[in-house]
């Protein structure tokens, strides 16, 4: 997974709390994109940015808020932190066009209590 | 809607027993599925991109097939390094942003 840096690698936040999620890709990529993965859900996606500048919602945004600071960076924030957020989130990030890949960090386990 | 569905959930083999893992979609128009390898407390990591129906890819133990409905990735002769979390996604025409994960099955390998 080198190329795409996640931190914190883990957080505990208490109900209420809020917090920012960072991810910083060195892949020179356009698209960047933060999932959520819970047991038996699968990875979901809360919010894309395709390119600098624009950010679009993905699946579940709901609670999320997203920026994308630059070309290598993409946060996340969660303004008012609720258990039910507490999930495994992964950043990942792909060039588009001719290959599609799809490359992730490590992810960041944030438990809400 | 598009949608990704993996089967079985969880598989658990002998070493050297060879199976295959199914990835079932409905998209407007597919523009790739993916296949990843999951580990413990790990990010997802990159197998294979296939683009169109007929298309196989080999790596190691590991082939991946495409058909108009469905991919497989076939196991040939497991090894217990093999035990993962297996991810298929597909990116559609209708949403060239945005790529659609499967469950994923967990395949458990026995020496």
């Amino acid at each position: 997974n080198a190329g795409v840096t996640q931190t914190p690698k883990f957080q505990v936040l208490k109900t209420g709390q809020s917090m920012t999620l960072q991810c910083a890709q060195d892949m020179n990529h356009n698209s960047m994109y933060w999932y959520r993965q819970d047991p038996g859900m699968g990875l979901r996606l809360i919010y894309y940015s395709a390119s600098e500048g624009t950010t679009d919602k993905g699946e579940v945004p709901n609670g999320y808020n997203v920026s994308r600071l630059n070309k290598r960076e993409f946060s996340l924030r969660l303004e008012s932190a609720a258990p039910s957020q507490t999930s495994v989130y992964f950043c990942a990030t792909n060039r588009r066009g001719t290959e599609n890949t799809i490359y992730f960090g490590e992810g960041s386990w944030l438990t809400v209590v | 809607e598009d949608q990704v569905t993996q089967s079985p959930e969880a598989l658990r083999l002998q070493e050297g027993e060879s199976s295959s893992l199914n990835c079932s979609y409905t998209v407007s128009g597919l523009r790739g599925l993916f296949w990843y390898r999951q580990d413990p407390g790990k990010g997802p990591e990159f197998l294979f991109t296939l683009y169109s129906a007929g298309e196989e890819k080999e790596k190691e133990r590991l082939k991946a097939t495409l058909t108009k409905k469905e991919s497989f990735l076939h196991i040939t002769a497991p090894k217990p390094e093999d035990s993962a979390t297996y991810l298929c996604a597909v990116q559609a025409d209708s949403s060239a942003s945005k790529i659609i994960f499967g469950s994923g099955t967990r395949l458990s390998i026995r020496p």
